[in-house]
């Protein structure tokens, strides 16, 4: 059985550009969630995918944009870049929706020059 | 006011000695996770409890569900139990909210 995992690994890109972070579930795994956390801060939720479609979302706007796919991998796409996007993007991923327990991928880090 | 605090923000311990990180929260949950935080951003689930108490290994989590409070207690501290201990909340409204964490360091 294989964790989660998170690809790339780090990213740098700059400001006004495009990115798409990708997260492959724990295997059985139907719900994805994605978090952003700065440095020296405790995660941000951005929003939860289950079964495909979108089940909750935090207060980020809507450059912010997600996918979840028939094999529940999932991807965060994030549009016109800003500095302040710079962070650690984690996703994890829950046999059945957000109250169940979260195994957590590595994590992007992601720097916007 | 944020949804959930934590307390202590930091936390400087001698081996051996027991710790107790609070987590407080003001929102409708479904469950509280306690989460583990290493340095290089790794992130372990400890804990998901709604009720009662759960223990394993030298980490216990309590939850008060009246009084909207939970606790994580770490008996015999050790070296490597140095990490950020953060506290999450799912809600009933499919929202996600954490605390801001906990950075212990537990001095040999």
């Amino acid at each position: 059985e294989t964790g989660v995992t998170q690809s790339p690994t780090h990213l740098i890109k700059t400001r006004g550009q495009q990115v798409t972070l990708r997260c492959s579930s724990q295997s059985g795994h139907n719900t994805v969630s994605w978090y952003q956390q700065a440095l020296g801060q405790g995660p941000q939720f951005i929003f939860q995918y289950y079964r495909e479609e979108e089940n909750g979302r935090g207060n980020f706007p809507p450059r912010f944009s997600g996918l979840q796919f028939p094999n529940y991998s999932s991807e965060l796409n994030v549009n016109a870049l800003e500095l302040d996007d710079s962070a650690l993007y984690l996703c994890a991923s829950s046999l059945d929706r957000a109250s169940d327990e979260q195994f957590f991928g590595p994590g992007t880090r992601l720097t916007v020059l | 006011k944020n949804e959930v605090e934590q307390s202590p923000q930091n936390l400087t311990a001698q081996e051996g000695e027991f710790i107790t990180i609070n987590c407080s929260y003001s929102v409708g949950i479904s469950a509280l996770h306690w989460l583990q935080q290493h340095p290089g951003g790794g992130i372990v689930s400890l804990f998901m409890l709604s009720s009662g108490k759960k223990k394993h290994g030298r980490l216990i989590a309590t939850i008060n569900i009246q009084e909207k409070h939970s606790s994580l207690h770490i008996t015999a501290s050790h070296p490597r139990d140095s990490a950020v201990y953060i506290c999450a909340a799912p809600t009933t409204g499919n929202q996600f909210y954490f605390g801001t964490g906990t950075s212990l360091t537990v001095i040999p």
